[in-house]
């Protein structure tokens, strides 16, 4: 079976500082991953996919990933913070013995300071 | 503009009473998905749709039904059957392997 763990369930930073969201993976087979990022009683937006091509991948609103097969994480960094990235974000894995459907991890909400 | 319709935003729901989530999509995916979220977890997959007048069991499927009439329409009903329904309810949807899902905006239900 395949799983997501998100390290951290809550994370602080100052506005202008940079963001690190963990999160490490198994799974039997080669997976798809995704960030997922979810404003207060939204839906879940896409920031970001791995799908075995570069293992540093860019999403929107200048955040990032990287896929390490060796530590079988992809963590979620962005240099600086904006207030408006406060929201809650969720690493997700798809494929293996799952098949199409994703396993989503707890989550990690962000929180900006001014 | 392409996208999901979730309808409707807030719901109330007396216990006993069934109650159905709306969920339409215009993307012609195929795949149709609903996922419950709970504070402070992640989403739990309720049910899925691979293709029209098919559906399957997700991992909590106890207390819900679904149906795939059309391939652009997903309800899921919420019946009385489902011991502790307050929630907030999430539909997505998908073209395929390798891409991610498309969510709508969510109905919170919550049962007085």
């Amino acid at each position: 079976a395949q799983s997501v763990t998100q390290l951290d369930s809550h994370v602080s930073v100052s506005e202008g500082t940079p963001v690190l969201l963990r999160c490490n993976y198994s799974s039997s087979y080669s997976p798809s991953l995704f960030w997922y990022v979810q404003h207060p009683n939204k839906g879940l937006q896409l920031l970001l996919k791995y799908t075995s091509a570069a293992t540093l991948v860019k999403g929107i609103n200048g955040f990032e990933a990287e896929f390490k097969k060796s530590e079988t994480s992809f963590h979620l960094t962005k240099p600086s913070a904006h207030m408006s990235d406060a929201a809650e974000y969720f690493c997700v894995v798809r494929g293996g013995n799952a098949g199409n459907m994703l396993t989503f991890g707890g989550g990690t909400r962000l929180m900006v300071k001014p | 503009d392409g996208g999901i319709t979730q309808s409707p935003k807030y719901l109330f729901r007396k216990e006993g009473q069934n109650v159905t989530l709306s969920c339409e999509q215009n993307l012609n995916h195929d795949a149709m998905y609903w996922y419950r979220q709970d504070p402070g977890q992640g989403l739990r997959l309720i049910y899925y749709s691979q293709i029209v007048n098919d559906f399957q069991k997700g991992d909590i499927a106890e207390g819900y039904s679904v149906s795939r009439e059309k391939k652009e329409s997903f309800p899921l009903t919420v019946t009385s059957a489902q011991k502790n329904p307050t929630a907030f309810y999430l539909c997505a949807s998908s073209i395929g392997q390798d891409y991610g899902y498309t969510f709508g905006s969510g109905t919170r239900l919550t049962v007085v």
